[in-house]
């Protein structure tokens, strides 16, 4: 079974600084995938990046990128510049890539990010 | 707006009792999934749907039932309902059955159980 972690419960930042939240997982499997969602208060959720276990480079979606070491198990989001709407709870995620049945997103506890003006 | 749109957007019914929560998926998309969002569990897969058939059960109680019908959309069913049972539930929906998609979320049906 999975287990991804996120252990910073709240976060604060101030507008325009760089933030970064920090993930963990537990796998034994090689191939897989690893996400960030965000939830903001209209609790809708929203992918924010994704990043393919097999590759070596970061993912980067404008301000967001991560920071992904496949041999520690880390996965973590750095927002930089951050704006007001991106407070936000987020929320990392894995999913194998074989079709284990079952084997679905699977969700960290989730990190309520507050961003000050 | 994601596309996908879940009916009710909230729900207050009492223990006992039987409720059905609507999912309509983006237009085209295959699958949809169901998750529920609790305070002490956190984000769980319930189950998930491709093409009308059961494609994957995840933490889904034997009082919960889903299905999705001809024109994709979805109903999950919660039955006998317990205090532990309220919580926001989720519905996403993507274009195939693949597992590592993106996922298109719904803004949720919040279940209040008195």
């Amino acid at each position: 079974a999975q287990t991804v972690t996120q252990s910073q419960p709240e976060m604060s930042v101030q507008e325009a600084e760089t933030v970064t939240l920090s993930c963990t997982y537990d796998t034994s499997e090689n191939n897989y995938y690893l996400f960030w969602y965000k939830q903001p208060p209209s609790r809708q959720m929203i992918l924010v990046i994704r990043q393919e276990a097999y590759k070596q480079q970061n993912a980067t979606e404008n301000r967001f990128s991560v920071n992904f070491q496949k041999a520690a198990k880390s996965f973590s989001l750095k927002i930089s510049d951050s704006q007001l709407g991106d407070t936000a709870m987020y929320f990392c995620a894995f999913v194998p890539e074989g079709e284990t049945s079952g084997s679905r997103l699977t969700f960290g506890e989730g990190t309520q990010l507050t961003v000050n003006p | 707006d994601s596309g996908v749109t879940q009916t009710p957007k909230h729900l207050i019914t009492a223990t006992g009792q039987r409720v059905t929560l609507r999912c309509s998926p983006r237009s085209g998309d295959l699958s949809v999934y169901w998750y529920q969002q609790s305070l002490d569990q956190g984000l769980q897969f319930l189950i998930q749907y491709y093409n009308g058939e059961e494609r994957a059960k995840g933490n889904i109680l034997e009082r919960f039932s889903a299905q999705q019908f001809p024109d994709l959309h979805s109903e999950l069913n919660l039955s006998s309902l317990e205090l532990g049972d309220s919580a926001l539930y989720f519905c996403a929906s993507s274009p195939s059955a693949g597992v590592t998609e993106k996922l298109f979320f719904g803004s949720g049906t919040q279940l209040s159980v008195l």
